[in-house]
C-alpha cells in the first residue's frame, strides 16, 4: 500500500493563481520530497524538507510539514501553463531503504 | 554530467516471455530505486540496490528481479510476463549512502512495457 495519499486528485486554476496540494502519511518518517512529473515522463525533484524542518522555501514553491498530523502540504504561487503536470509527494520511512509515492495530484493551469 | 539511462525506453512483449530493463545511474551514484507506474496503482516501489546489494524490496512476485553490477548499473528481469505488467518503469539513482536516510532521488525517462 502507498504510504503518502495527496488531495486533492486533481487540480484545474487559472494562470496566474496559487495552487495548494496536501500530501497525507502514515508512519515516522526521516524526510518528504516532492516531485513533479509531465505526462510520461520520469519524475523530477522539486523539494525536501526534514522531519526536523516546518516550511521550506524554492522560487515560487513553498512546502509545510506537520509531522504531529502527518501531513503536507505544497504551495505553487502564481502559477503558470508550464506548471501543469501531476505532483507526487514521497516518504523515507524511517530504518528503510525507500521513498515511498503518494498516488499524486493532477494540475493542470489553465493560460 | 549525464542524467540518469534507462534502455530500451519502449517495448513490446507477448504473455509469457521475460523482459531486462537496463538502468545507468549519474555517475557517482551509487544507490538505485526501481518502481513500476500504472494508471491504477500509481508509483508502485519494486527494489533498492545500493553497492551491489539489494537493501530493500516492494511487495512483488517473484517473478520480478534485479540486480546492480559493481559501477552501480543496474538491471531489472521480469519473466513469465502477464498482461498486468504492462506498465511504465522508473529507474532512480541516488548517491545513497551506509544510514537508513534516503535522499533526492534523480530518475531516468522511463521503460515503456506493453505485454500483449
Amino acid at each position: 500500500s502507498q504510504q503518502g495519499e495527496e488531495d486533492p486528485q486533481a487540480l484545474s486554476i487559472q494562470e496566474g493563481e496559487n495552487a495548494t496540494m496536501n500530501c497525507s502519511y502514515k508512519t515516522s518518517i526521516n524526510n518528504l520530497q516532492w516531485y513533479r512529473q509531465n505526462s510520461g515522463r520520469g519524475l523530477v525533484h522539486l523539494i525536501l524538507i526534514r522531519s526536523n524542518e516546518r516550511e521550506k522555501h524554492s522560487g515560487r514553491l513553498r512546502v509545510t510539514l506537520d509531522t504531529s498530523k502527518k501531513s503536507s502540504s505544497l504551495l505553487i504561487t502564481a502559477s503558470r501553463a508550464a506548471d501543469t503536470a501531476s505532483y507526487f509527494c514521497a516518504t523515507a520511512p524511517t530504518g528503510g531503504f525507500k521513498t515511498i509515492f503518494g498516488a499524486g495530484t493532477r494540475l493542470f493551469v489553465k493560460a | 554530467k549525464a542524467g540518469v539511462t534507462q534502455t530500451p525506453r519502449y517495448l513490446i512483449k507477448t504473455r509469457g516471455q521475460q523482459v531486462t530493463l537496463s538502468c545507468s545511474p549519474i555517475s557517482g551514484h551509487r544507490s538505485v530505486s526501481w518502481y513500476q507506474q500504472t494508471p491504477g496503482q500509481g508509483l508502485q516501489f519494486l527494489f533498492e540496490y545500493f553497492s551491489e546489494t539489494q537493501r530493500n524490496k516492494g511487495n512483488f512476485p517473484g517473478r520480478f528481479s534485479g540486480r546492480q553490477f559493481s559501477n552501480s548499473r543496474s538491471e531489472m528481469n521480469v519473466s513469465t510476463l502477464e498482461l498486468g505488467d504492462s506498465a511504465l518503469y522508473l529507474c532512480a539513482s541516488s548517491l545513497g549512502g551506509g544510514g537508513a536516510t534516503t535522499g533526492e532521488l534523480f530518475f531516468g525517462e522511463g521503460s515503456r512495457l506493453t505485454v500483449l
